[in-house]
């Protein structure tokens, strides 16, 4: 019954790695979302796509990328993770039609030292 | 600029008790509002939603939220907790692909 799928539930990182964090839903959603999930400040909008190969940025895009290839796949892309990256990050899907309601997966907690 | 303020941080209630949760926003034009409840280890799951209409909204596991407009309030209800309440709610708004979301209100449901 798994929707949207985050491949790393955790991972640990060092400072100036490469980092991919995979999110995959299978709801034929148009919409994808990365958000960051830190104590204190709820969840901030990283980047979001509405089509494939298509991306916006959100609140916090600064030090991230997003990969939209297919439109069941979206990437988040730390091309030189810092230790103030270290956080959660949740993926979301949504569709055209379903008014912003979203659909989360389970997160991946990011360590970055 | 739209945001989301929940201004209670933690919250304990006894299992049996009444719950609320309180959500103030500020948004330019009618929102979506939305709740949502994380728990332990999982990710957010949706409550209940607010799009137009009745402004009493029913969600699931018996949780309501009231939209008054006049005081920009969203609030959260649950006549009798249970312990599997436990958990952190967020309330948000938005429209279309940008959501705002509130810090989060963590509940501890005491026996």
């Amino acid at each position: 019954d798994v929707k949207v799928t985050q491949s790393s539930r955790y991972l640990v990182k060092r400072t100036g790695e490469k980092v991919f964090l995979e999110c995959v839903q299978d709801m034929d959603h148009e919409n994808m979302f990365w958000y960051r999930q830190d104590p204190g400040l709820g969840l901030r909008l990283i980047y979001f796509s509405y089509d494939v190969k298509m991306k916006e940025k959100g609140d916090i895009p600064e030090g991230y990328s997003v990969s939209r290839e297919k439109k069941e796949r979206f990437s988040l892309i730390l091309e030189s993770a810092s230790t103030n990256q270290t956080s959660m990050y949740l993926c979301a899907s949504s569709s055209e039609s379903g008014a912003n309601v979203l659909t989360f997966g389970a997160g991946s907690r990011l360590t970055v030292l | 600029a739209q945001s989301v303020t929940q201004p209670d941080i933690h919250i304990t209630v006894s299992e049996g008790a009444s719950l609320e949760l309180r959500c103030n926003y500020s948004y330019g034009a009618t929102p979506y509002l939305f709740w949502y409840v994380q728990s332990p280890g999982q990710g957010l799951q949706l409550l209940l939603k607010y799009f137009s209409g009745d402004t009493l909204v029913q969600g699931i596991k018996g949780f309501e939220a009231e939209f008054k407009r006049s005081q920009s309030s969203f609030n959260l209800r649950k006549p009798s907790v249970h312990w599997s309440d436990a958990a952190e709610y967020f309330c948000a708004v938005g429209a279309r692909y940008k959501l705002s979301f509130g810090a989060g209100t963590t509940v501890t449901v005491r026996a």
